[in-house]
């Protein structure tokens, strides 16, 4: 199984709701990320998990909120979110053994807030 | 930190060339080159680690000048798949990948 599945595809909620983004992968990969992309830019780095623990956290705001309850398994939190936030969310995974990771993306959550 | 990508897009007809560009002004561990389609997850193509290792696909060449920290992606006879968003990314610590600003490539019959 080489495959990051996401859900929900699609998620359109308002700036008071709470929402969450969830990430799954059975290739044994201990590694884990999330991405933002806005339309026609690059992924951004948003958080990466290594071993189930936050390893990196690229000052993102507070109102976004990882989590990984288990290898295999990725979640983001989302309160209180700005109409700003409105983006293409993606998690990768990739091996932390050895020096090639590259990451596998999942086909990510379409988010709009309204 | 981000790396920066050359050029913005390129128009081919199928069966010609073309070369991609990424360069970074910061000491590289590793460079990745990904395409991404339209509405679809970036697919990684090709990584490059300093001291001369890489891994990819097999029709997929690219090239590492640790010297000068730029990498090039070379795409020889394009077929009209190739068509996409490519971009490269570089880490200098493993983990910590940065995206250039992509190349929207577009092969024509």
């Amino acid at each position: 199984d080489t495959e990051v599945t996401q859900t929900p595809k699609h998620l359109v909620m308002g700036m008071t709701n709470k929402k969450s983004l969830k990430c799954e992968q059975h290739m044994g990969h201990r590694a884990m990320y999330w991405y933002k992309q806005k339309a026609k830019k690059p992924p951004e780095l948003m958080f990466v998990y290594s071993y189930e623990k936050l390893s990196i956290n690229e000052s993102v705001p507070s109102r976004f909120s990882p989590e990984c309850p288990n290898s295999s398994l990725l979640n983001l939190h989302l309160h209180a979110l700005q109409p700003e936030d409105s983006a293409l969310y993606l998690c990768a995974s990739s091996q932390l053994s050895g020096s090639y990771n590259e990451q596998f993306f999942g086909p990510g959550t379409r988010l709009t807030v309204l | 930190q981000q790396p920066v990508q050359s050029p913005q897009a390129v128009i081919l007809r199928e069966g010609e060339d073309a070369v991609i560009n990424c360069s970074s002004s910061k000491a590289l561990y590793s460079v990745h080159w990904y395409r991404q389609k339209h509405g679809e997850a970036p697919v990684f193509l090709m990584i490059l680690l300093k001291g001369g290792e890489q891994k990819g696909h097999e029709k997929i060449s690219a090239s590492f000048n640790e010297k000068k920290q730029q990498s090039s992606l070379y795409l020889t006879a394009s077929q009209l798949s190739y068509s996409g968003t490519y971009f490269c990314g570089t880490e200098t610590t493993p983990y910590d990948m940065r995206f250039g600003a992509g190349t929207r490539l577009t092969v024509k019959p």
